[in-house]
């Protein structure tokens, strides 16, 4: 059964630094990897999706990347700002066709001005 | 991009009666919806994937006769928690497929008093 894991679950930096947030899955096969963002009390906006023959995708100041046989994505978010902080949603979408995202805990962040 | 939507998106109501939650893909169709719920501080976890035009799959452990899944176009899904109890106080969300990638509702969230 897949599982889905993010480390850590909590974090706080300040304004300007960059970060990583991590994800992990137990099983390799996956169509593709998915990060979120959801705010307090609200739906999920889709950041960044990576199919699983790819490395990596950007958008803007956040890069993410994948390595399958690992199981590890990172998500990478440059010059952080007080509006990045949010819940991060780590999702896998097994292989196996119309099957639903599996989801980690999340990372919450809170960036200080 | 593709936009999904949920009415109500919140809803107090008294234990015993039941409450109907409609997801819609606005500028999709969408073959499969799938309907999460996430409890506070807790990721998001899969109940049930809903199929146009027939019956829905439930996750292990979810109950299909209290949480009623229709799914008559390819446009609406439905979800209507009856005689709902304190317990099934949650956040509701929906998610529907286009291509690659999956596309997530505001969330719904339900207080049973």
């Amino acid at each position: 059964k897949q599982e889905v894991t993010q480390i850590p679950a909590a974090l706080s930096v300040p304004e300007g630094e960059n970060l990583v947030l991590n994800c992990s899955f137990t099983d390799s096969a996956i169509y593709n990897l998915q990060w979120f963002r959801q705010d307090p009390g609200k739906g999920l906006t889709s950041l960044l999706l990576i199919q699983s023959s790819q490395r990596e995708q950007t958008s803007g100041r956040l890069n993410a990347s994948l390595d399958k046989s690992s199981g590890r994505s990172t998500l990478y978010i440059a010059a952080s700002q007080p509006g990045d902080s949010a819940t991060y949603l780590c999702a896998v979408r097994p292989w196996q066709a119309g099957t639903a995202l599996i989801f980690g805990k999340g990372t919450t962040l809170s960036v200080s001005s | 991009g593709a936009v999904v939507s949920q009415h109500p998106s919140w809803v107090i109501c008294k234990s015993g009666t039941s409450v109907k939650i409609e997801c819609r893909s606005l500028d999709f169709q969408a073959t499969t919806m799938f309907w999460y719920r996430q409890f506070p501080k807790q990721s998001l976890m899969l109940m049930a994937t809903s199929n146009e035009g027939s019956k829905a799959t439930y996750e292990q452990g979810v109950e299909k006769d209290k949480f009623l899944i229709n799914h008559a176009s390819l446009t609406l899904s439905t979800l209507t928690v009856t005689s709902a109890h304190p317990e099934d106080s949650s956040f509701y969300i929906c998610s529907a497929r286009q291509g690659l990638g999956a596309f997530f509702g505001p969330g719904t969230r339900l207080t049973v008093l």
